[in-house]
C-alpha cells in the first residue's frame, strides 16, 4: 500500500500568516489522485482540495494544492482564526485508499 | 445534496459485532461508491472499505477478514458490520461517500463506538 508522510506534524503560525504543508508518498500517485481535507475538534473531516490541486465545492480560493507523482503540497495563503485545524492528504488511486498522520495548524 | 446519518449502538462487547447503519438522503444512490471510515481516539483515519451500489464491494486488507458491508437501495441505506471486535476497534465510525475521481466528498457526523466489557 502506499504510506504518506505529512509534514511537519506541527506548524505554529500567526493569523494573516502563509502556511505550507507537504505531504510525500511512498510511491507516485497516479493521475494526481490526492486529497486534502480538514479537521476540527469533534468534526467529521471536510473535503478540501481534490485530484491534487482542485478545490472542492464552497471552499475559498485561500486554499490550493499543487504537486505531482510523490510530493504535493496544501498552501492556505493567509491564515483566518477558523482555519486553525488538523489537515489529512490521501491518496485515492490505489487501493487502499490510505491517508497521511496528519499536520496539525496551530495559533503562535 | 447528499447527507448521511450514522446511527448503531454505541457500546460493544469484546469478540462481537459491531453493526452500524448509515442513511442516506437527498440522492439517489447510483452516483457514489458509498464507505466507512474510522478513527480512534486521538488518532488518524482509516479506510474500512466501500461498496457500490451494484454491492461490488472493496475492503482494507487488514480488516477485510471480519468486515461486511451491503446496500439496500430501496431503504437508501448501506451497513457496515465489523465481527470479532476488541478495544483496539473503539473509534469514531464515519459514513462518507466514495467518487473514484474526487475522494470522499461528503462525510457523515460520525459515529462514536465503544468496546468494552
Amino acid at each position: 500500500e502506499i504510506v504518506l508522510t505529512q509534514s511537519p506534524d506541527t506548524l505554529s503560525l500567526s493569523p494573516g500568516e502563509r502556511a505550507t504543508l507537504s505531504c510525500r508518498a511512498s510511491q507516485s500517485v497516479s493521475s494526481n489522485y490526492l486529497a486534502w481535507y480538514q479537521q476540527k475538534p469533534g468534526q467529521a473531516p471536510r473535503l478540501l482540495i481534490y485530484a491534487a490541486s482542485s478545490r472542492a465545492t464552497d471552499i475559498p480560493d485561500r486554499f490550493s494544492g499543487s504537486g505531482s507523482g510523490t510530493d504535493f503540497t496544501l498552501t492556505i495563503s493567509r491564515l483566518e482564526p477558523e482555519d486553525f485545524a488538523l489537515y489529512y492528504c490521501q491518496q485515492y488511486n490505489s487501493s487502499p485508499e490510505t491517508f497521511g498522520g496528519g499536520t496539525k495548524v496551530e495559533i503562535k | 445534496q447528499v447527507r448521511l446519518q450514522e446511527s448503531g449502538p454505541g457500546l460493544v462487547k469484546p469478540s462481537e459485532t459491531l453493526s452500524l447503519t448509515c442513511t442516506v438522503s437527498d440522492d439517489s444512490m447510483d452516483n457514489y461508491y458509498w464507505s466507512w471510515i474510522r478513527q480512534a481516539p486521538g488518532k488518524g483515519l482509516e479506510l474500512i472499505g466501500y461498496i457500490y451500489y451494484s454491492g461490488r464491494t472493496k475492503y482494507n486488507p487488514s480488516l477485510e477478514k471480519r468486515i461486511t458491508i451491503s446496500v439496500d437501495t430501496a431503504k437508501g441505506q448501506f451497513s457496515l458490520r465489523l465481527s470479532s471486535v476488541t478495544a483496539a476497534d473503539s473509534a469514531v465510525y464515519y459514513c462518507a461517500t466514495f467518487s473514484p475521481t474526487r475522494a470522499f466528498n461528503i462525510w457523515g457526523r460520525g459515529t462514536m463506538v465503544t468496546v468494552s466489557s
